[in-house]
């Protein structure tokens, strides 16, 4: 069954420090997510990409933030100079254009130290 | 705004029992309806959709739009131990391109 890859599953940082969360979606989708998951609160949506630009972003997605999709296949979020209150569940989502079912990756855990 | 809210529990049942688990929404535009279902630090997994109002049945598992309250429910028959995760509702406007919104999920036990 198709699904979507996330690495790492765990990334440890110092704060200032740049990271890239990299997703894979399926492969036939065209919509792809980022949200997070913050302990104990609520799944947060970050923003939608398609055709190779973003189709919407939330308040939380600020200059600090960007994605790209480098090849045919992957999807990464980048922080520029993560900050304590960036730790936090990542999960990247795909989503079938036909039916608007969005299939969630099992989540990358950044923890900025 | 887009809110949705859910009481995050914890709801414990016994094994066998029927479960229901509630939301309210504010967004009218949105038709979209969605339950997740998510194990501890596992991703969201689509449990069921619905578009607009009404019913739809999926096995075990009922989803219920009253867009008239702003209401959606998720009712579990003959519930079982495997079913304990957190339940999470969430609203869309479909289509693809834009988030969900989801709400802060109920945490489900059922007990043995």
């Amino acid at each position: 069954e198709p699904e979507v890859t996330q690495t790492p599953s765990h990334q440890v940082t110092q704060m200032g420090q740049e990271v890239i969360l990299r997703c894979v979606p399926i492969s036939n989708h065209l919509y792809f997510y980022w949200y997070r998951q913050i302990l104990g609160q609520k799944v947060e949506f970050l923003v939608s990409f398609y055709n190779n630009e973003i189709s919407e972003k939330s308040e939380i997605f600020d200059d600090q933030f960007s994605v790209e999709r480098p090849d045919g296949s992957n999807f990464t979020l980048k922080i520029r100079s993560t900050k304590l209150e960036d730790s936090a569940m990542y999960f990247c989502a795909s989503a079938d254009q036909n039916t608007g079912e969005l299939f969630f990756g099992e989540g990358s855990r950044l923890t900025v130290l | 705004q887009k809110e949705v809210e859910q009481d995050p529990g914890p709801l414990s049942v016994p094994e066998g029992a029927i479960v229901s688990l509630n939301c309210t929404y504010s967004n009218s535009a949105f038709q979209y309806f969605m339950w997740y279902r998510q194990y501890s630090r596992k991703g969201p997994e689509l449990l069921m959709y619905t578009y607009s109002s009404g019913n739809k049945e999926d096995g075990r598992f009922t989803a219920q739009v009253d867009k008239s309250s702003k209401y959606i429910s998720l009712f579990i028959r003959d519930s079982q131990p495997s079913d304990s995760a957190t339940y999470l509702c969430a609203q869309g406007p479909g289509g693809g391109a834009d988030g969900l919104t989801f709400g802060k999920g109920t945490h489900l036990i059922i007990q043995p």
